[in-house]
């Protein structure tokens, strides 16, 4: 089963409107988790990584309040897109890494794709 | 910078066939993913490679990880239309779990 959710798993809003993306560990708990935006045909970009109990770091060129990321839980991590325009439209996903002793896997989200109007 | 390069980009073939896909990458890195992409769906998990000369297999997939060439190869062997899908190699810094993707191989196996 999944053991990373990501919710909503499509949004459809008017330009100016803000969204809310919720990703969510479980089963264990995600100190670190990352941000990823990918258009359509083309790999996924880092935005940011997400620091349970401090603030995000994020990619250069990734504008912070407009991608505002608030990790406040070990197991939950949320990216707000504020004030989406239509060029925001885009596949996110998040992903967390699970620390094992010799091995660590990185859980994916299953994604949520935003598309502005 | 960790820099990732994938080839080939786009891969058609035929059922049964054989053929590889490279990862190459510019920095130490221990530590190299291998995803699977669907059309609209999120990354499926295919293989962790952590040492130098690992080789994991399932199925018709097999992975290697050279880390003194900084290469890494899946493999597939008689493939079949299932196997049509976006892979992605990533490697993990060092230092820290960000994960660098290479820019994809779009595979599409033909009957």
């Amino acid at each position: 089963g999944a053991v990373v959710s990501q919710h909503p798993s499509r949004v459809i809003c008017k330009s100016g409107t803000s969204v809310k993306i919720e990703c969510r560990s479980l089963d264990f708990q995600a100190t670190t988790m990352f941000w990823y935006r990918q258009f359509p045909k083309q790999s996924l970009m880092l935005m940011a990584t997400s620091n349970e109990g401090s603030k995000a770091t994020y990619e250069q060129g990734v504008e912070k309040d407009k991608f505002l990321i608030n990790h406040a839980s070990l197991t939950l991590s949320t990216l707000t897109v504020t004030s989406a325009h239509p060029e925001d439209s885009s596949f996110y996903i998040c992903s967390a890494p699970e620390w094992r002793e010799g091995n660590q896997p990185q859980h994916f989200g299953d994604g949520t794709r935003l598309s502005i109007l | 910078e960790l820099k990732v390069e994938q080839n080939p980009l786009f891969l058609s073939m035929q059922e049964g066939k054989n053929y590889t896909i490279y990862c190459n990458y510019s920095t130490t890195s221990d530590r190299l993913y291998w995803y699977r992409q669907d059309p609209g769906k999120s990354l499926e998990s295919l293989f962790v490679l952590l040492s130098n000369g690992a080789v994991k297999q399932e199925g018709r997939l097999m992975a290697s990880l050279d880390t003194k060439a900084r290469l890494s190869t899946l493999h597939i062997t008689a493939a079949v239309h299932d196997l049509s899908a976006t892979y992605f190699c990533a490697v993990q810094e060092t230092s820290g779990s960000r994960l660098t993707f290479g820019e994809g191989t779009q595979l599409t196996v033909n009957p």
